[in-house]
């Protein structure tokens, strides 16, 4: 059973809109939260973090909501672009070390 | 500074073939870590390292060997290859404090 979801395996958005990338999860202990982005051929790159302590974060044209109550975030990227076109991995670790649990991922898709 | 480098990029294994994935990081990383991506399922850890000398399993060990003798290097060993194992692999590592995975650009493995 996975404990991190991405229910969406694919996602479409015109440039220059909002795109919303959700992840749900199961386990409460989780505290720490990462989103990765995904090229073809590539390794995942850290996108943007977030702490169980904080219910937002931002950096530049990304942020992140967590929402404890609900074990829901998203991820939010505006204005989007044609660049950000990848597969989006959602990723927690619960309470130690650097062992994460992975979402199976979303495929963003930014049309332009 | 090259990162995380993983090799080779590609393998195709029959059945039964034994091999090593090579990982190595030039950060002086601690912690260091193999995951496999499979379609629908997301990053699974395999097994994974928290200093020299020190390993432990993950989520899906069975038919994976690792060591790690030195800071820099931590190879993946499959002893006798199955179908199961075709996946693509990756490596990360990490500092002792950071909760930041950085990423190989991953091994495409295929078994016959």
């Amino acid at each position: 059973d996975q404990q991190v979801k991405q229910n969406s395996p694919s996602l479409s958005v015109q440039e220059g809109r909002i795109s919303i990338l959700n992840c749900d999860y199961t386990n409460s202990m989780f505290d720490y939260f990462l989103w990765y982005k995904k090229y073809p051929a590539e390794g995942p790159t850290f996108l943007i973090s977030i702490s169980s302590i904080k219910d937002k974060n931002e950096d530049g044209r990304f942020t992140v909501f967590l929402n404890k109550s609900a074990k829901h975030l998203s991820l939010h990227i505006v204005p989007s672009q044609p660049g950000d076109s990848a597969v989006y991995f959602c990723a927690a670790r619960s309470g130690w070390g650097q062992n994460f649990v992975f979402g199976p991922g979303t495929r963003l898709s930014v049309l332009p | 500074n090259a990162g995380v480098t993983q090799t080779p990029k590609f393998q195709v294994l029959k059945t039964g073939q034994s091999m090593t994935l090579q990982c190595a990081q030039d950060m002086n990383h601690e912690y260091m870590s193999w995951y496999r991506q499979d379609p629908g399922m997301g990053l699974r850890l395999i097994h994974y390292s928290v200093g020299a000398g020190i390993t432990d399993q993950g989520e899906v060990p069975n038919g994976y060997n690792v060591s790690r003798s030195t800071t820099e290097d931590f190879p993946l060993r499959l002893l006798s290859a199955a179908p199961s194992q075709t996946s693509v692999y990756f490596c990360a590592s990490s500092s002792g404090t950071g909760l930041k995975l950085f990423f190989g650009s991953g091994t495409q493995l295929s078994v016959l």
